[in-house]
């Protein structure tokens, strides 16, 4: 049971390239979401889904874009890097059907856009 | 919009003494509480809810938070620190009619001294 699983760890991107931040979880988990991490600003939500074909933004959407196209995936892409997405991102699930419950949290992804 | 303070950046006290860490929201309809714990270059770890039921609430690892619904407070304490409970802090809000959103809020960082 690997639990939440992020790829890559370490990422540097330049201006206006474009990447993919995969997430999977085999906890069979319908919540799923992606938060971004800046010191001083706590966890920012950036998009979530609470199922398969169904994803919603958060407090951050701008410059990303998620899909769900299966239970267990959650990719987060950047469609044009800026350095102000320049952050450490996270990726967490919930069991919970009704709301994001207590969430398991991947290991994290650093992200570097130059 | 729901919102969550942390008023406090860092939170010092000697192993042995007791420690609170405070959390205060704002939030339209009945919150949903959360205390999570990160340890460095590791991912968020959940430590504690309140949904409903005894203001009190026992968590992990001899954690314990008090809802205050006239304070709109949920401070996080402990009868006794231990130095391994050195970390970040963060306080987390939901409510059933914000979309799913859990919101946190700015983090604190816990320092145990020996």
């Amino acid at each position: 049971n690997a639990g939440v699983t992020q790829t890559p760890k370490f990422q540097v991107l330049k201006t206006g390239q474009s990447m993919t931040l995969q997430c999977a979880q085999d906890m069979n988990h319908e919540y799923m979401s992606w938060y971004r991490q800046d010191p001083g600003m706590g966890l920012r939500l950036i998009h979530y889904s609470v199922g398969a074909g169904i994803t919603d933004q958060g407090e951050v959407p701008n410059g990303y874009n998620v899909s769900r196209s299966t239970t267990e995936d959650f990719p987060l892409r950047l469609l044009s890097a800026a350095p102000s997405q320049t952050s450490v991102y996270f990726c967490a699930s919930s069991y919970s059907k009704v709301g994001p419950g207590e969430l398991f949290f991947g290991e994290g992804s650093r992200l570097t856009v130059l | 919009a729901q919102s969550v303070a942390q008023p406090e950046d860092q939170v010092n006290v000697a192993e042995g003494n007791p420690l609170t860490v405070k959390c205060t929201y704002s939030v339209s309809g009945n919150p949903y509480l959360f205390w999570y714990v990160q340890y460095p270059n590791r991912g968020l770890q959940f430590l504690l809810k309140y949904i409903t039921g005894d203001n009190l609430v026992k968590g992990s690892y001899g954690f314990e938070a008090e809802f205050n619904k006239s304070q709109t407070s949920f401070h996080l304490k402990k009868p006794s620190a231990l130095v391994s409970d050195s970390a970040l802090y963060f306080c987390a809000v939901f409510t059933p009619d914000s979309s799913y959103k859990l919101i946190f809020g700015s983090g604190t960082r816990l320092l145990v001294r020996p």
